[in-house]
Order: structure tokens, then C-alpha cells, then sequence
């Protein structure tokens, strides 16, 4: 699976838009984009995927470049209950399922 | 459904002890994972289950891990004997396939500390 690189740490205020970035730049033509994250003391949850179309369900939005080599994770109005750390892990369409690659994620702190 | 269920949800041992992580997968799901994480390497997955068998255990450490699920509904992951560099937050996740489009469930996890 493709490496990907994310800021260590991010700011947001309550109320306003978290955008997470992820850079991908070795991503392959059958790897699709995944976004979990994790709150504290807690198992990582699923938030999005995507392949090369935008996506949006009921937790955030998936902006992925038109070249896929990189993507932005987006919660529209961030609330403190989104502190977490976020992890972005590309995949490939195989039968490896969720065998996921975890990296070190971006830290986001959502405040007041 | 009540999620993926691991049981204990803390576990404090001597070093040396055998120790036994369980784990209850979500009803119908047919993927089974285990996971640790540490301070010092994240996230790593340790061994994979599709249908019961063991598909990619590539991850797990060494011969002190074991793994097993013997039915569709419960899997467990033992370490014999312990040391304190198993001390780590273990995590089970179960999806409904393997193929891409089906997300991971994990549950709370198991906090071990080996003493």
C-alpha cells in the first residue's frame, strides 16, 4: 500500500471547518483513499473513502486532487466532540480487505 | 448490535504469565482483525482472519502470540509467556468482507500492562 504523510498536529475552532490534509503521492491506479479516526481510549472508527470522486456522508467530506496524490478530509463545522487523532491509510483493491496501515495521523484539537 | 466486544477491558499480569484477550465479532460479519497499539510503533496489525481461518499473521511478533477463532462468533489472542514489551492497548475489528468498500468495526480494546 502507498505511504502517506500528514501534518502531526492541527488547530480548528469550534464551529468553523477542520480540513486534514493527507499527501499520497505514490498512490496507485486500484488504491483507494480511507480516512478512520480515533478519540481517546477509544478503537478507531470508519469516517470516509473514496477513489477519485469527491464523496460526503453524514460525518464529512472527501476532496481527493484530480492527479489522487493527495486529499482533504473535511468536517464541516468541527465540534469538540472531534478531537481526535485522524488517520489517512491508502488501500488497494484486493482481497486484503481491511488489513489497514496505520501512519502517526494528524492530532486535531478542536477549541472552544 | 452491541459491536465488537473485547473482553478484559484492562489486564494487569506478571511477566511470565499466560494471558488471554477475547474477542466477540459483530453477528454476520465474516472478517476478523487484531491490532496493537503502542506508544512507540502506532498502530500495527497483528493477524487476519477470513471465515474462521487464518489468512496473513505476518504481523504477529513472535511465537509467544497466538491466535485462534474457532467459530464464527469469538476469537482469541494469547501471549505465553508475557513480558513488559507486550504491555500495549490490544484492538479486535471484524468487517463483512475483504473486499474494498466494506469498513473495519473496532471495538474498545484491551489495555495490557506486564509487570
Amino acid at each position: 500500500d502507498a505511504k502517506t504523510t500528514q501534518p502531526p498536529s492541527m488547530d480548528c475552532a469550534e464551529g468553523r471547518a477542520a480540513n486534514l490534509p493527507c499527501n499520497h503521492s505514490t498512490i496507485s491506479g486500484n488504491e483507494y483513499v480511507y480516512w478512520y479516526r480515533q478519540i481517546h481510549s477509544q478503537g478507531p472508527q470508519y469516517i470516509i473513502h473514496g477513489l477519485k470522486n469527491n464523496e460526503t456522508n453524514e460525518m464529512a467530506s472527501l476532496i481527493i486532487t484530480e492527479d489522487r496524490k493527495s486529499s482533504t478530509l473535511i468536517l464541516p463545522h468541527a465540534t469538540l466532540r472531534d478531537t481526535a487523532v485522524y488517520y489517512c491509510i491508502v488501500r488497494v483493491a484486493s482481497n486484503a480487505g481491511n488489513m489497514l496501515t496505520f501512519g502517526g495521523g494528524t492530532r486535531l484539537m478542536v477549541k472552544p | 448490535d452491541a459491536g465488537v466486544i473485547q473482553s478484559p477491558r484492562h489486564e494487569v499480569t506478571e511477566m511470565g504469565q499466560e494471558v488471554t484477550l477475547r474477542c466477540k465479532p459483530i453477528s454476520g460479519h465474516n472478517s476478523l482483525f487484531w491490532y496493537r497499539q503502542t506508544m512507540m510503533r502506532g498502530l500495527e496489525l497483528l493477524i487476519y482472519f477470513n471465515n474462521n481461518v487464518p489468512i496473513d499473521d505476518s504481523g504477529m511478533p513472535e511465537d509467544r502470540f497466538s491466535a485462534k477463532m474457532p467459530n464464527a462468533s469469538f476469537s482469541t489472542l494469547k501471549i505465553q509467556p508475557s513480558e513488559p514489551r507486550d504491555s500495549a492497548v490490544y484492538f479486535c475489528a471484524s468487517s463483512t468482507g475483504h473486499a474494498v468498500g466494506t469498513e473495519a468495526f473496532f471495538g474498545q480494546g484491551t489495555r495490557l500492562t506486564v509487570v
